[in-house]
């Protein structure tokens, strides 16, 4: 069955470091694949997306591709601040599939 | 905006009562969700509907039951609470068809059962 596997926290970093969550996925076909942030005490909203082979989804200063050779999609963002301390999930949906199977999560803490 | 809204932030219930949780979503969305959000485990789908009336169970649907009979509505029935129940319960909503769609979730309800 579809699975995501991210990379376990959790994360602590300075404000303006360099910030990678590693995240991995099997499934058949070709997913659309998601990241998701929690920010403390809120739902989860979608951070971004991407939908093929090659695409990179950005914002926020975000970004990630979807590399199918490695199955990966692993979140960067180049300086983080205080204010992106949240839990971040990975997510996968296949075609013709209206569920999205999620990672476990990683909680990241940036201190001043 | 999209807005999915969750009728309780925080619940407190005892063992063997019957809980209801309720979800509105505003956008008419075809699909709902409930999932629960336990630490290390992430996010799990407890039950799904792609329609009125249709229901879909999730990977671990037993101890609860849903209901919808509007398309706005989604309620999750928790039939006789028990302690391994006390989790944080996500709705969430999302267009049919096309797996680019997103889902949309609501602020979470952290049900406590004693």
């Amino acid at each position: 069955g579809d699975s995501v596997t991210q990379m376990e926290g959790p994360v602590t970093l300075s404000e303006e470091a360099f910030l990678t969550i590693n995240c991995t996925y099997t499934a058949t076909g070709y997913p659309s694949l998601f990241w998701y942030v929690q920010y403390p005490g809120e739902g989860l909203q979608l951070l971004l997306k991407a939908t093929k082979a090659d695409d990179k989804g950005s914002n926020k200063g975000f970004e990630a591709t979807y590399r199918k050779e490695t199955t990966s999609f692993h979140l960067e963002k180049g300086s983080v601040q205080v204010s992106d301390s949240a839990v971040y999930f990975c997510a996968l949906r296949r075609r013709g599939n209206e569920k999205l199977t999620f990672g476990t999560g990683t909680r990241l803490t940036i201190i001043p | 905006d999209v807005k999915v809204t969750q009728s309780s932030r925080y619940l407190v219930k005892r063992t063997g009562e019957k809980v209801f949780l309720e979800c509105v979503q505003d956008m008419d969305h075809e699909n709902m969700f409930w999932y629960r959000q336990d630490p290390g485990l992430g996010l799990r789908l407890i039950y799904f509907s792609y329609d009125v009336k249709m229901k879909e169970k999730g990977d671990i649907p037993e101890g609860y039951s849903v209901s919808r009979e509007k398309k706005e509505r989604f309620s999750l029935i928790l039939e006789s609470a028990s302690t391994n129940q006390t989790s944080m319960y996500l709705c969430a909503s999302s267009p049919g068809g096309g797996s680019s769609y997103e889902q949309y979730f609501g602020p979470g309800t952290r049900l406590t059962v004693t």
